[in-house]
């Protein structure tokens, strides 16, 4: 059973398209995220939704929008991409109590060309 | 500025022997901070947690230390094995957040 699910693994777009990446948990979470690891490996969180409401927003262009449907489901949508918007993007869930682990999806590789 | 610092340099370690992973941090006063494994192609992987009350915990071969006067916290795995060899990334969270601040991870590899 996969805990964090993420798709699509790969993604190969030209610059200016818009793409979606979806994710889904079945760990009974109430809290998703959305981080970015750049090709520095630098892993850096974008956003975070607790119960379907945004609760963390960092300095992301507003090119990105979240969208959560459900307690279960964080997609992540990215209008006009560029170049560099390349990176490995992952899904994340955890409870919303204190000091408790995150559980990452597989991530999804992003190449724009 | 806040800063958090693992060793940028891969870490080559005998089989056997114990591997020894640094992470410091500056102008953070974290509640917690957490261990995780990443291996290439994959999501990071959670290993441990410690409270800043708590000075050190083990798990099996593993074991973190907390030092919230230094602002460090030293992760070691004792017996190493080639399995593992990954990198090992360490994420401060500070209390009423929920907020994962990660490090650049280090690389080790452990050679049989």
């Amino acid at each position: 059973d996969t805990a964090v699910s993420q798709t699509p693994k790969y993604l190969v777009t030209q610059m200016g398209n818009d793409k979606s990446i979806k994710c889904e948990q079945n760990l009974g979470h109430d809290t998703m995220y959305w981080y970015k690891q750049d090709s520095k490996k630098f892993l850096k969180i974008m956003f975070s939704y607790n119960n379907k409401e945004l609760i963390i927003n960092e300095t992301v262009p507003n090119r990105f929008s979240p969208k959560s449907p459900d307690k279960a489901h964080l997609n992540l949508h990215i209008n006009s991409l560029e170049l560099g918007d390349s990176a490995v993007y992952f899904c994340a869930s955890s409870s919303s109590d204190q000091g408790t682990e995150a559980f990452f999806g597989q991530g999804t590789r992003l190449t724009v060309v | 500025s806040q800063k958090i610092e693992q060793n940028s340099e891969a870490l080559n370690i005998q089989e056997g022997k114990t591997a020894t992973l640094t992470c410091n941090y500056t102008n953070y006063s974290p509640a917690y901070l957490q261990w995780y494994r990443q291996d290439p192609g994959r999501g990071p992987v959670f290993l441990l947690l410690i409270r800043e009350n708590e000075k050190e915990k083990r798990k099996e071969r593993l074991k973190v230390t907390f030092d919230t006067t230094l602002k460090q916290s030293l992760f070691h795995i004792t017996a190493s094995q080639p399995a593992d060899s990954a990198t090992y990334l360490c994420a401060l969270e500070r209390s009423n957040t929920g907020k994962l601040i990660f490090g650049q991870g280090t690389t080790l590899q452990v050679k049989p």
